[in-house]
Formats: structure tokens, sequence, C-alpha cells
């Protein structure tokens, strides 16, 4: 059972440059979520679904764009990355109607240059 | 808006020392609240939570924590620690309905560097 799988799991990018990070669980969730985590901040909201066909905005929205391609799969997409984008990020998911914790994918290395 | 504070960033600690690793939150509504632990380089994973009934909750090695409502504070200890309890603590928090529901967001604490030296 692989759970929350996140790829890729390290990405160098240029200032400018775009990408997707993809995410998909196994678990039948209907609430997925990414997160940034920096040091010493904690992990941060930057947008969930609460369902299939809906998203919306975290903490630390700005710069991110998102898809939630279906109930398997949640993308978040940075259109123009920046240096202040470099972080570790998170997907996660949940069934919270029945009020499980989340569950985390390994996370995604990224650092813009 | 929900908010957490762990008061700690770093714990150095002795292997079989006592351990307790602090957070409070402030919430306007009802709360649910976690303990998750982050092994280097790896994702988070559940430690322990605390949704409705005893106020003092455990997880499967060894840790503890309890809902104290009046001070707003889920403290999470552990009696006696591991060298491989060296890890990345994070408190965190999901508000509820009404209806006792939780909105899913989680909310986090700075996180807590636990060191267990020999």
């Amino acid at each position: 059972n692989a759970g929350v799988t996140q790829t890729p799991k390290f990405q160098v990018l240029k200032t400018g440059q775009s990408m997707t990070l993809q995410c998909a669980q196994d678990m039948n969730h209907n609430s997925m979520y990414w997160y940034r985590q920096d040091p010493g901040m904690g992990l941060r909201l930057i947008y969930y679904s609460a369902s299939e066909g809906t998203t919306d905005k975290g903490e630390v929205p700005n710069g991110y764009n998102v898809s939630r391609l279906n109930k398997r799969e949640f993308s978040l997409r940075l259109e123009s990355a920046a240096p202040s984008q470099t972080s570790v990020y998170f997907c996660a998911s949940s069934e919270r109607l029945l009020n499980t914790e989340a569950f985390f994918g390994q996370g995604t290395r990224l650092t813009v240059v | 808006a929900q908010s957490v504070t762990q008061l700690d960033s770093q714990v150095p600690v002795f292997e079989e020392a006592p351990v307790e690793l602090r957070c409070n939150y402030s919430s306007s509504v009802s709360v649910y609240l976690f303990w998750y632990v982050q092994y280097p380089n790896q994702g988070l994973q559940l430690l322990l939570k605390y949704l409705s009934g005893s106020t003092l909750v455990e997880s499967i090695n060894g840790f503890e924590a309890e809902f104290n409502k009046s001070q707003t504070s889920f403290h999470l200890r552990k009696p006696s620690v591991h060298i491989s309890d060296t890890a990345e603590y994070f408190c965190a928090v999901s508000e509820t309905n009404a209806g006792g529901t939780s909105y899913g967001k989680l909310t986090f604490g700075q996180g807590t560097i636990l060191t267990v030296h020999p």
C-alpha cells in the first residue's frame, strides 16, 4: 500500500522556469493538501482540495496554482519560479468526514537558483 | 484563525532521560490536536492525536500527550527516551465545525528538534 506518492523527489529550477509537482494517493481520501516546509516555520498550507472538483487557497498561495485532476491526484504548479519558493513541498491526504489524520508523502525538495 | 506555538525549537537530552515538548494553541472554535514526527529526509508520520474523550493519549512507542483545554496546551512527554527518538516533532491543530467534523486543514507549530545523546 503506497499511501501518498510525490514526484519528483528533488528538483533544481532556474528563476522564471515552470514546473508541476505531482501527487497521488491510493487511500480513497476525499481531501488533499499541499504544504511547504521551511526551517523554523513548520509547515504552511499552500492550497487544498476538500473534495474532487474543488480547490481553495491556504495560508501561502501566491505564486502557485493547483489542479485536482481526479480523486487520486492533486498537482501543484509553479508558473514562474522564484528563489523564495525554494522549499520542501509535502502533499497530504485525509478523509476529513471520518476525522482521520492526514497522511503525508515523502516530500519534494525544490531549489530555485 | 488558529495558531500553534511550540515553545522550544531545540531540546537536547541524554538517553533514558525524560523529555517534554511543549505546545500551546489558540483557536476560537473546538479543535483536534496532533503530534507528528519527522525523521531526517522523510515525510511526517502521525505520533498521536486527540479527537475527544480521555484527555491523555498515548502512542505505541511510549510517548503520551495531555490535552489541557483551560491552558490550551497539548504537551508531549516520554519518561525515557532512546537514541532512535532523535527527530523533529510538530504539533498541529485542525479546527472543527459545530458537528465535530474536522475541516481537514492543519495548522502547524514551528517544530521542535529533539536530539538524544548517548
